[in-house]
């Protein structure tokens, strides 16, 4: 079955150390995204991509950057991480129809 | 400004019961609206999609209504079950991939 995969699904990490979480889907969608999600926020976008070799910023990209190599996966690094970083992280994916299909995240910790 | 109010934040019912939940919203422009469940610890699901011209839709044990005219959407939960017990989350659309997260109805299931 085509699914979407997030590693690590844990991390803790220190402040100022560059960090990247994987993101791998094999439904074949051309487009992907990153959010995360916090106590007394919904999902807030980070970035997303519409195909191989396009990015484009989300409401809350600074920090973050991605890339896409290839139709399957997009990355996203923490540059630096911040201790106002620490949250969960969701990736996913979508058909043309719009429906989004989100992996089973990934929390990090900033120390 | 893009907004989405849910409520109530939480909610406690006996299995058995049922319970309806409210999603207020101010998208511009609006192109369709989903409400999705996230159990505990997991990525956020899919049950359903509710187009403007749509009014209500049913999803085994799961009903959203929309009233497009007044931005309010309700999903509504009939004989509730444990394995209900998640977040949901009401989610309109702006354009094809705007999703506008709410931050979630907690609902817990007691036995």
């Amino acid at each position: 079955d085509a699914e979407i995969t997030q590693s690590p699904r844990h991390k803790i990490t220190e402040t100022g150390r560059q960090v990247t979480l994987a993101c791998h889907q094999t439904w074949n969608h051309n487009n992907m995204f990153w959010y995360r999600q916090d106590l007394g926020h919904g999902l807030r976008l980070i970035h997303y991509s519409y195909g191989v070799q396009d990015t484009n910023k989300g409401e809350v990209s600074d920090g973050y950057s991605v890339s896409r190599s290839n139709t399957e996966d997009l990355p996203l690094t923490l540059e630096s991480a911040a201790s106002s970083q620490t949250s969960v992280y969701f990736c996913a994916s979508s058909e043309p129809t719009g429906e989004l299909f989100f992996g089973e995240g990934s929390r990090l910790t900033v120390l | 400004k893009n907004q989405v109010e849910q409520s109530p934040q939480s909610l406690i019912i006996l299995e058995g019961k049922n319970c309806t939940l409210q999603c207020n919203y101010t998208v511009s422009p609006f192109s369709n609206l989903r409400w999705y469940k996230q159990d505990t610890g997991r990525g956020p699901v899919s049950l359903t999609i509710m187009t403007f011209s749509e009014n209500t839709k049913s999803n085994g044990r799961y009903t959203a209504t929309l009233d497009a005219d007044t931005k309010q959407s309700s999903l509504h939960i009939t004989a509730s079950q444990l394995s209900d017990s998640a977040s949901y989350i009401c989610v309109p659309i702006s354009g094809t991939y705007k999703y506008i997260f709410g931050t979630g109805t907690r609902l817990k299931v007691l036995a």
